[in-house]
Formats: structure tokens, sequence, C-alpha cells
């Protein structure tokens, strides 16, 4: 079935560090992509997208790449500030069927000035 | 704004009680879903909608009931039938018909027994 395994937290990094999340998925044919934040005590946000093969979706300085040949939608940022701590999600929706969702377990995000 | 409010925020059950949450959107989205979200645990789908009066169980329905009698709202009553229903609760919105729109959420509803 369709399933999304996530790097395992939690991770602390120091301010400006380079972030990196890994996020694998195993579905049939091209589902599509997603990285959600949730931040203390709040509900889920839409942080980028990517819906095709080598497609890469970014925003706010973070960036993630579609790549079926290793089906892999990793999630990274040059420089992370203290205010990206958070946890994030990685999650996809199957090619076909209804809009649901299949999300990672998260990975909790801490960084130290 | 046009957004998805859930309430309340807390809510606190008492051994052999029925709750209900409340989760309404005014996006004008057909689809809506209910997720319960463990710590440490990702998001695992309880029920969904895609239409009025019509819904769908999800991977963890055993212990819930929802109802869909208007577009923009989808109640979740846990029951208690419910055993563990300690958790954070997010409901959830989308566009039906197009497979890559992102679901878009409330700021959740934490469930506790007293």
């Amino acid at each position: 079935g369709d399933s999304v395994t996530q790097m395992e937290g939690p991770v602390t990094l120091s301010e400006e560090a380079f972030l990196t999340i890994n996020c694998t998925y195993t579905a049939t044919g091209y589902p599509s992509l997603f990285w959600y934040v949730q931040y203390p005590g709040e509900g889920l946000q839409l942080l980028l997208k990517a819906t095709k093969a080598d497609d890469k979706g970014s925003n706010k300085g973070f960036e993630a790449t579609y790549r079926k040949e290793t089906t892999s939608f990793h999630l990274e940022k040059g420089s992370v500030q203290v205010s990206d701590s958070a946890v994030y999600f990685c999650a996809l929706t199957p090619q076909t069927g209804a809009n649901n969702l299949f999300f990672g377990t998260g990975t909790r995000l801490t960084v130290i000035p | 704004d046009g957004g998805i409010t859930q309430s309340p925020k807390y809510l606190f059950r008492k051994e052999g009680q029925n709750v209900t949450l409340s989760c309404e959107q005014n996006l004008n989205h057909d689809a809506m879903y209910w997720y319960r979200q463990d710590p440490g645990q990702g998001l695992r789908l309880i029920y969904y909608s895609q239409i009025v009066n019509d819904f769908q169980k999800g991977d963890i329905a055993e212990g819930y009931s929802v109802s869909r009698e208007k577009k923009e709202s989808f109640p979740l009553t846990v029951t208690s039938a419910q055993k563990n229903p300690t958790a954070f609760y997010l409901c959830a919105s989308s566009i039906v018909g197009h497979l890559n729109q992102p679901q878009h959420f409330g700021d959740g509803t934490r469930l506790s027994i007293l």
C-alpha cells in the first residue's frame, strides 16, 4: 500500500546550519508529494508541494525535489533560523482514488541560537 | 479570510461520555477529513467526506462517528466505545477532483480524559 517513511528525529541544529530531512515513499504511479509544518499547539500548514517527477517545490527558503528514481522527496534549507523550530511532516496523495493524505511520522526540528 | 475553524481548542471527556468536536470551513471545499495525532506519531485518518450526506471510514474509524449535513460542517463524535480517546484531533478540507490539491488544516482540538 501507499506509505511514507521519514527520517526520525529529533533534529537539533545551530542557527544558520544546513538542514536535510529525508523522506521516501511507496506508491504506484505518480503520487503528489507534500511537506507540512506544525508549530507548537497548532494545526498543519502546507510548506511546499510537487506533483510530478523532477518538480521542485520551494517556500520560505525550504526546497524539496520529487525524485521518481529514488522515490524520495527530501526537505532542505540552506540556513535555518530559530523560527523554523517545528515538526515537519512528509505526505503523499495517491495518483488515483480519493484525495487522502498518507503521512510520515514527523520530524521535530529544534534550532538553537 | 477563508479557513477552517475547530472548536473547542481543549476538551475533556468523562468516562462513558460522548463528546462532539466541531469543524467548520468557509473555503467552499467539497471534501473534509478528520485525523488523529498521537505524540511522536504521524496523522491517522478517522473519517472523510467528499460530498454532503456521504462519508467514508478511514484507517481508525472504530469508536468515532461523523455527519455531513452541510457542506461547511463536519462534526466528529468521540463515543464511549473509543477506549483511548486522548489525542490531538485535526480537521482538514480540500477541493475534490484535483488530486494535487493540498488539504487545509484547522488548529486542532486537544481531547483529554478526566
